[in-house]
């Protein structure tokens, strides 16, 4: 059975950096990619970029190039998302989901809330 | 980046209603199209695959069809569970996109 459970609710100041987990199950792992997708409250899916952890490529989308690092460990089989230089405008949901071509599991969701 | 819009953006049915969700993609995705549904404090869960594959668990009342540009969701007849938000994603070239949703609402 495929699970995805994600680090708790993170509360962040503007200009600081937020790096949210998910621990895959099983074979996740294997031969799959792991993305993330974030939504902003009461809007939207916006895909943030992945990783395919067998072969630790990332590929990132260009509106958050430079400022998101996707990184996973094989070992204990968690990805992580790490967001840099925070904002208001980044205060959402981060989900982490399992990418067979499209996204077949998915992660319960992070809150990221940026507030001074 | 593709844009994929849906419409409408809010339907208001009846228990028992036939559902259409129109999605249309900025450019020719030939058959990579998935719809999810979400509802409140809940992720989207994977309904349909590939334009019109179930994914596993699904009740045959949802079926997708389309191809290249045009793509349709459709519930044959809603039951209460499936008042929720729908989301279309291609995932033919990346970023992969995903439409603004549609709401499906009682009347």
């Amino acid at each position: 059975q495929v699970q995805l459970v994600q680090s708790g609710a993170e509360v962040k100041k503007p200009g600081s950096s937020v790096k949210v987990s998910c621990k895959a199950s099983g074979d996740t792992f294997r031969n799959n990619a792991i993305s993330w997708v974030r939504q902003v409250p009461g809007q939207g899916l916006e895909w943030m970029g992945k990783i395919i952890p067998h072969i630790q490529v990332a590929n990132y989308a260009q509106k958050f190039q430079g400022r998101v690092t996707i990184t996973a460990d094989k070992s204990t089989l968690t990805a992580y998302m790490e967001l840099s230089s925070l904002t208001s405008e980044d205060t959402a949901v981060y989900y982490c989901a399992r990418e067979r071509d499209y996204f077949d599991y998915w992660g319960q969701g992070t809150l990221v809330t940026v507030s001074s | 980046d593709i844009q994929m819009t849906q419409s409408p953006s809010t339907l208001s049915v009846s228990v028992g209603d036939r559902v259409t969700i129109s999605c249309r993609a900025s450019e020719n995705i030939i058959s990579w199209l998935a719809w999810y549904q979400q509802t409140p404090g809940k992720a989207p869960q994977a309904l349909i695959y590939k334009t019109s594959n179930l994914q596993s668990g699904v009740p045959s009342r949802f079926s997708g069809s389309g191809s290249g540009t045009e793509f349709t969701l459709t519930i044959s007849s809603v039951q209460p569970e499936d008042f929720a938000t729908y989301y279309c994603q291609q995932y033919s070239l990346t970023p992969w996109t995903f439409g603004q949703g549609t709401k499906v609402e009682i009347k």
